[in-house]
C-alpha cells in the first residue's frame, strides 16, 4: 500500500527563517500529493497540491513540487511567519479515481517572533 | 460560502453512554469521510460514502461504531456503548468525487470518554 514519510518535528524557527520539511512517498500508480496544514484547535485544510511529476504546488508563499524520480515533495517557505505556526501533514491518494489518503504524521512548526 | 459543519464540536460522556456525531457536507459534494485522530495512531479513515451509499468501511473500530448518510446534506457517527478508548478528535471531510480531488475537512469534534 501507500505511504508517506515526513520529518519528524517539532520544527522551532524564528520569524523570517526559511522552511523546509521533507517528504517523501511510496505509492502504486500514478498518485495526486497533497500539503495540508491544521492550526491549533482547527480541522485539516489544504495547503497545496500537485496532480503529476514535475507540478508544482504554490499557496500562500510555500511550495512543493513533484519528484517522480525522488519519490518526494518537500515542502518550503522562504520566510515564515508566527502565524504559520501549525501542524503540516503530506499526504497521497492511489492513482485513478482512489478515494483513500494517505497521511503522514505530522509535523509541528512553531515559529518565533 | 459554507465549509463543512460538525456538531458537536465537544462532547464528554460517561463509558457506556451513547454518543451521535453529525456532520454536513459541503453543498454538491458527493462523497464523505469519516475520520479519527489520536496521537497515537494520526488520522485513520473510519468510513467513505459517495452519492450516500458506503463504499468503504473497512475503517470502523468494531460494531460498536456505526455511520450512515440518509441524505446528501447530512450524515451521522453514533458510538455505542462508548469506551475511554474512543476518546479522540474525530473529523468529517467532503469532496467531489474524481482522481486528486481535495477533501475539505470540518473542524472536528473532540470527544472525551469518561
Amino acid at each position: 500500500g501507500n505511504s508517506v514519510t515526513q520529518m519528524e518535528g517539532p520544527v522551532t524557527l524564528s520569524e523570517e527563517a526559511f522552511l523546509t520539511i521533507n517528504c517523501t512517498y511510496t505509492a502504486t500508480g500514478y498518485p495526486s500529493l497533497f500539503w495540508y496544514v491544521q492550526y491549533p484547535g482547527e480541522g485539516l485544510q489544504l495547503l497545496l497540491k500537485a496532480t503529476k511529476a514535475d507540478d508544482k504546488g504554490s499557496n500562500k508563499g510555500f511550495e512543493a513540487t513533484y519528484r517522480k524520480e525522488t519519490t518526494s515533495f518537500h515542502l518550503e517557505k522562504g520566510s515564515v511567519q508566527v502565524s504559520d505556526s501549525a501542524v503540516y501533514f503530506c499526504v497521497t491518494n492511489s492513482g485513478g479515481s482512489n478515494y483513500k489518503l494517505t497521511f503522514g504524521k505530522g509535523t509541528l512548526l512553531t515559529v518565533n517572533p | 460560502d459554507a465549509g463543512v459543519i460538525q456538531s458537536p464540536r465537544h462532547e464528554v460522556t460517561e463509558m457506556g453512554q451513547e454518543v451521535t456525531l453529525r456532520c454536513k457536507p459541503i453543498s454538491g459534494h458527493n462523497s464523505l469521510f469519516w475520520y479519527r485522530q489520536t496521537m497515537m495512531r494520526g488520522l485513520e479513515l473510519l468510513i467513505y460514502f459517495n452519492n450516500n451509499v458506503p463504499i468503504d468501511d473497512s475503517g470502523m473500530p468494531e460494531d460498536r461504531f456505526s455511520a450512515k448518510m440518509p441524505n446528501a446534506s447530512f450524515s451521522t457517527l453514533k458510538i455505542q456503548p462508548s469506551e475511554p478508548r474512543d476518546s479522540a478528535v474525530y473529523f468529517c471531510a467532503s469532496s467531489v468525487a474524481g482522481p486528486g480531488e481535495t477533501q475539505y475537512f470540518g473542524p472536528g469534534t473532540r470527544l472525551l470518554v469518561l
